[in-house]
């Protein structure tokens, strides 16, 4: 098949406390991976990527690396800050033959002052 | 930059009315999706366009069409509206069709629907 799974939400941090936002993939074959994230009342955006095992994506403080032999995809920040309350979405390209992407469920976080 | 522009952010309809909602891109891009948000359900595909007159129903279609008469043009029709499409529709667009980085949608910033 042709899955993403995150984990369930809200995530609830104070600032400043390191975030990390579970990703897995069923691998059929190596695709790329992607993280998005929406903003209150906004649409989805790109937020970082990887195309290949073992490649790291980056932005905005954030960070999720391709790890192969665990299928994950795991979202990582150090620090977060009050505006970094958003949904995450975890989303892989379509199988063979489609295509539709296909993406998690998203996870909402919130982050307190 | 690519843009994806939806034409209103907020829509306020009666039941039974016609409704359009408009997504256009300018990046020609070849696909084109409507997607349909709801708390705890994620994303839900309605339809998607992988070229001009050419469409494909997605998770749920029902009591929806669509139209692509232009590529970076990508219209949801609403023939009825009824209470429970009251909803944030979201149109993305993405270049790449089965290739590996097919996964990179570009969104608008989304339409939210409110049917009394």
């Amino acid at each position: 098949g042709n899955s993403v799974t995150q984990m369930e939400g809200p995530v609830t941090l104070s600032e400043e406390a390191f975030l990390t936002i579970n990703c897995t993939y069923t691998a059929t074959g190596y695709p790329s991976l992607f993280w998005y994230v929406q903003y209150p009342g906004e649409g989805l955006q790109l937020l970082l990527k990887a195309t290949k095992a073992d490649d790291k994506g980056s932005n905005k403080g954030f960070e999720a690396t391709y790890r192969k032999e665990t299928t994950s995809f795991h979202l990582e920040k150090g620090s977060v800050q009050v505006s970094d309350s958003a949904v995450y979405f975890c989303a892989r390209p379509p199988p063979g033959g489609s295509y539709i992407p296909t993406f998690g469920r998203g996870t909402s976080l919130i982050v307190h002052p | 930059d690519v843009k994806v522009t939806q034409s209103s952010r907020y829509l306020v309809k009666r039941t039974g009315e016609k409704v359009f909602l408009e997504c256009v891109q300018d990046m020609d891009h070849e696909n084109m999706f409507w997607y349909r948000q709801d708390p705890g359900l994620g994303l839900r595909l309605i339809y998607f366009s992988y070229d001009v007159k050419m469409k494909e129903k997605g998770d749920i279609p029902e009591g929806y069409s669509v139209s692509r008469e232009k590529k970076e043009r990508f219209s949801l029709i609403l023939e009825s509206a009824s209470t429970n499409q009251t909803s944030m529709y979201l149109c993305a667009s993405s270049l790449y069709g089965r290739a590996e980085r097919a996964g990179e949608l570009f969104f608008g910033e989304g339409s939210r629907l409110t049917v009394l």
